[in-house]
């Protein structure tokens, strides 16, 4: 069955950096395109950004554009989102998903949760 | 880019049926037969109930369905149960080619 598993979440300083990671299990993950998106507590969505399945076409919302960097390695079957420059605002909990397409996400990881606070 | 107008919490008694609106503008949702629908538990990730506007997931009862009009998206939840309750977000493709998702909308079955 279909598993996506975030990891490297954890509480980072204002200014600092972390990486996240997804690993992915039962599909093809070279087929899909995929989203990292986040909650912060007690709040609604966000999408943060996608990659290709190639991973030649990538998109950024404007409050990560420049901070945060999504890449994949089919290989390694992983999904990845380095975070730079990190702000409080960006405490959430960050989820990945497999987009079926067009936005439609029917397959989300347990979250991570990442704490940017001094 | 602007979040999705979604109200702030609806309500229906059980075996009720319930709408949730989702405004979009000309960029996003008027453009683009590409919304969708998600429901979230407390503490859960959220679930795939609608795609492309009107399309349900394998699973996804079929009291959920799924309608657009101009700039604004419909969730339409009939024969209203108790485990419905939940957070319903909607997204939306944009003219950026970007994701949009709504602020979200509580349901409560009194």
């Amino acid at each position: 069955q279909v598993q996506l598993v975030e990891s490297g979440g954890g509480l980072v300083k204002p200014g600092g950096s972390l990486r996240l990671s997804c690993a992915a299990s039962g599909f093809t993950f070279s087929d899909y395109y995929m989203s990292w998106i986040r909650q912060a507590p007690g709040k609604g969505l966000e999408w943060i950004s996608y990659i290709s399945n190639s991973g030649s076409t990538i998109y950024y919302a404007d409050s990560v554009k420049g901070r945060f960097t999504i890449s994949r390695d089919n290989a390694k079957n992983s999904l990845y989102l380095q975070m730079n420059s990190l702000r409080a605002e960006d405490t959430a909990v960050y989820y990945c998903a497999r987009d079926r397409g067009s936005g439609g996400y029917s397959y989300w990881g347990q979250g991570t949760l990442v704490t940017v606070s001094s | 880019q602007s979040a999705l107008t979604q109200p702030a919490s609806v309500s229906g008694s059980p075996g009720q049926s319930i709408t949730i609106s989702c405004t979009g503008t000309s960029s996003d949702v008027g453009s683009y037969n590409y919304v969708s629908w998600y429901q979230q538990h407390p503490g859960k990730a959220p679930k795939l109930m609608i795609y492309d506007v009107s399309n349900r997931p394998s699973g996804v009862s079929n009291r959920f369905s799924g309608s657009k009009s101009g700039n604004t998206a419909s969730l339409t939840i009939s024969g209203l149960q108790a485990e419905d309750e939940a957070d319903y977000y909607c997204s939306s493709y944009t003219s950026s080619s970007t994701l949009v998702f709504g602020g979200g909308t509580k349901l409560t079955v009194l």
